[in-house]
């Protein structure tokens, strides 16, 4: 079964800062990848998404993620954050050969020092 | 456009009880999906609706959980003879194509406290 770890539960960098969010995932075949974000007493929203093609995915709010199948990751990444981007970050990985199933990891809370 | 709604926003249970937890997706979405997120966690699988049949039930923790959508659209989630483990934020989630593995619209959740 195919599962995705994010290593850091809780991360504090300063405004302006650049961040970068780990996300490992386990599975045989092509997985299809998703970072969302979480505010507080909200839903998830999507970040972005890959599925095939340029590994270097761009998605809203100035977020970027990177596909290394080598390594099994796909870590999020801002250049510089903003007090705004504090809240709960959550990969998830799909099946791309198995529609029936996503997983989603713990999550990794960020705190946006000013 | 209006994304997905759910209602309560907060729910407070005594143990025993039984509730009900709404969710209107987004008009036309053919998957819906119900997640149990404990505090600190991340969103754990419930079910799954492809329009009104229930196709997968496999993440339900109990024959005290059901779920239905029977038109397709709305969908409700009822946990009958609550328990303190039950307390947790459900969400709910829509997706226009059918399948689990692709992205997912959410709710804001119903934060259920059960006493």
């Amino acid at each position: 079964a195919q599962s995705v770890t994010q290593p850091d539960i809780h991360i504090t960098v300063s405004e302006g800062a650049s961040l970068e969010l780990r996300c490992n995932y386990s599975y045989g075949a092509t997985p299809y990848l998703f970072w969302y974000v979480q505010s507080p007493g909200q839903g998830l929203q999507l970040l972005l998404k890959y599925f095939s093609g340029d590994t270097l995915v761009q998605g809203i709010k100035g977020f970027e993620a990177e596909f290394k199948r080598s390594q099994s990751s796909f870590n999020l990444r801002k250049p510089s954050v903003h007090w705004s981007d504090a809240a709960e970050y959550f990969c998830a990985v799909g099946a791309a050969s198995n529609n029936n199933d996503m997983r989603f990891g713990a999550g990794t809370r960020l705190t946006v020092k000013p | 456009g209006a994304g997905v709604s759910q209602s309560p926003r907060y729910k407070v249970a005594k143990r025993g009880q039984d509730v009900a937890l709404r969710c209107d997706p987004i008009s036309g979405h053919v998957s819906l999906f119900w997640y149990q997120q404990a505090l600190g966690q991340g969103p754990e699988f419930l079910t799954y609706f492809q329009n009104e049949a229930q196709l997968d039930k496999s993440g339900l923790p109990s024959d005290r959980f059901f779920a239905e959508r029977p038109e397709g659209s709305v969908s409700t989630l009822k946990i009958q003879r609550t328990q303190q483990e039950d307390s947790a934020v459900y969400l709910c989630a829509s997706s226009p194509w059918a399948g689990r593995n692709y992205e997912q619209y959410f709710g804001p959740g119903t934060r259920l406290t059960v006493t």
